[in-house]
C-alpha cells in the first residue's frame, strides 16, 4: 500500500481538462513544498513534469500544472491530447527524511 | 549529454546478493544527492534509498533497511547499491535517479536494470 493515495485511473476526452489528486498527510504533502509529478509511458523511464508543488521544468508543456491544498496535491492537464495517455505518479518528501510515491494513476484519453 | 547508466542486474536466488552500479556523465556528479528507485513488473514506483553528495548521509526505505547499502565514488562518478539477503519481493527494475538542485525532485532517471529474485 502506497503512502500517497491516487485514483487508479482517470479518463477524459481530447480538449478537456482532468485533475489527478494525490492525498497525503501532515507528515508529507502538508509539511513541505516538495511534491513532484512524473509521467511514464509503458516500457519507458519516468519523466519529471512538476516539482516543488507547482513548478514546471523547462520543456514541459504549460498544459500541465500542479497545485496543493492542505494534505492534497493535484496535477491538472488542460487541453487533453492523445499523447497525454500514460501513467502519472506523485511523490513527496516526508518528515521521516524519506521519499514517498503514490500508487500511480492511469490516464486514458477517450 | 546528461546520462545515468545502470548495470549489474540479473537473476539471483533468494538469500543471495547483487551489486548494482550507475555510471554518471554529463554533469557535476559530486554536487548532487543520488537515489535508487525500483518498480516491480506492472507495479508502481517505490523509493529505495538516498545518499547525499559528500558520500556520507544515507537513508533507506523500511523494506530494505539492514539489507541494502547505498554508496558512491565521486572520483569515479559512480553510484552503487549493494543488495544482500534478497527476497522474491525485491524483484524489480532498479532506477538510478539524480536529485535535482534547481528542481528539487528526481530530475534525471537512468534506463533501469532488472533484478529478478527467484529459485
Amino acid at each position: 500500500q502506497s503512502a500517497l493515495t491516487q485514483p487508479a485511473s482517470v479518463s477524459g476526452s481530447p480538449g478537456q481538462s482532468i485533475t489527478i489528486p494525490c492525498v497525503g498527510t501532515s507528515s508529507d504533502v502538508g509539511s513541505f513544498n516538495l511534491v513532484s509529478w512524473y509521467q511514464q509511458y509503458p516500457g519507458t523511464v519516468p519523466k519529471l513534469m512538476i516539482y516543488e508543488d507547482t513548478k514546471r521544468p523547462s520543456g514541459v508543456s504549460d498544459r500541465f500544472s500542479g497545485s496543493k491544498s492542505g494534505n492534497t496535491a493535484s496535477l491538472t492537464i488542460s487541453g487533453l491530447q492523445a499523447e497525454d495517455e500514460a501513467d502519472y505518479y506523485c511523490s513527496s518528501y516526508a518528515t521521516r527524511r524519506v521519499w514517498e510515491f503514490g500508487g500511480g494513476t492511469k490516464l486514458t484519453v477517450l | 549529454e546528461v546520462q545515468l547508466v545502470e548495470s549489474g542486474g540479473g537473476l539471483v536466488q533468494p538469500g543471495g546478493s547483487l551489486r548494482l552500479s550507475c555510471a554518471a556523465s554529463g554533469f557535476a556528479f559530486s554536487r548532487h544527492w543520488m537515489h535508487w528507485v525500483r518498480q516491480a513488473p506492472g507495479k508502481g514506483l517505490i523509493w529505495v534509498s538516498r545518499i547525499i553528495n559528500d558520500e556520507t548521509g544515507t537513508i533507506y526505505a523500511d523494506s530494505v533497511k539492514g539489507r541494502f547499502t547505498i554508496s558512491r565514488d565521486n572520483a569515479k562518478n559512480t553510484l552503487y547499491l549493494q543488495m544482500n539477503s534478497l527476497r522474491d519481493e525485491d524483484t524489480a527494475v532498479y532506477y538510478c535517479v539524480r536529485g535535482g538542485i534547481v528542481a528539487n525532485a528526481f530530475d534525471i532517471w537512468g534506463q533501469g536494470t532488472m533484478v529478478t529474485v527467484s529459485s
